[in-house]
């Protein structure tokens, strides 16, 4: 069975700072990895993902995610959070052998940037 | 092709009312899925399609709700004798296969309130 672990329900962060939205997962075979954003009454919208290759993933909007496969993270990172940022974060998983390629979704982490 | 469409963006119906919502996926996309999103949840699963066969249902999806894809293209929802509980975000996504363009594409949704 899959699982995705979003641990904090809430990330505050001032404007300029870092910004670290953790996810842990498990599930049996080879690992899929995405995190969507979903700003409000909206759809999600595609951040990024890990398939194979190269641990550190960059996607849209200046983040970037790191594959670790011994403590089964995938924690989605900015160098310097914008206002723009505030939104909700989902992290999910997804094994293209196993339940049919279907994503099973973290419970989401809320971010809120200050100025 | 513009993504993922789907139709109506909101619904208001009454309790015990049918309601059906519809999802165009990427043309070129042989998988479609559909979740279910409460407020402050990351979305569940529901139903899964490769071309026009379901291939998957959650327990989630009681009885009252059928879903088809004829012909493998798109997609429709059916809600029958709604209820207060049914009220929610319904998100439908499609994907392609197996390889490194593997990834999913959300619509926007339809948002659902049954009074």
């Amino acid at each position: 069975a899959q699982s995705v672990a979003q641990p904090e329900d809430q990330v505050n962060v001032a404007e300029g700072n870092p910004l670290t939205v953790k996810c842990t997962y498990s599930v049996s075979g080879n690992p899929y990895l995405f995190w969507y954003v979903q700003y409000p009454n909206r759809g999600l919208q595609f951040l990024l993902k890990y398939i194979t290759g190269d641990n550190l993933v960059k996607g849209s909007y200046g983040f970037e995610a790191e594959f670790n496969k011994s403590q089964t993270s995938f924690h989605l990172k900015k160098p310097s959070a914008l206002v723009s940022d505030s939104a909700l974060y989902f992290c999910a998983v997804s094994s293209p052998t196993d339940s049919w390629g279907k994503l099973q979704f973290g419970a989401g982490t809320q971010v809120v940037v200050t100025p | 092709d513009t993504g993922v469409s789907q139709d109506p963006r909101h619904k208001i119906t009454k309790r015990g009312q049918n309601v059906t919502f519809r999802c165009d996926p990427i043309s070129e996309h042989n998988r479609l899925y559909w979740y279910r999103q409460t407020l402050g949840q990351g979305p569940e699963f529901l139903t899964y399609f490769q071309n026009e066969a379901q291939l998957e249902k959650s327990r989630l999806l009681s009885d009252r709700f059928s879903a088809e894809r004829p012909k493998g293209s798109f997609s429709t929802l059916e809600i029958q004798r709604t209820e207060q509980g049914d009220s929610a975000m319904y998100l439908c996504a499609s994907s392609l296969s197996l390889g490194r363009d593997y990834g999913y594409t959300f619509g926007s949704g339809t948002r659902l309130t049954v009074v």
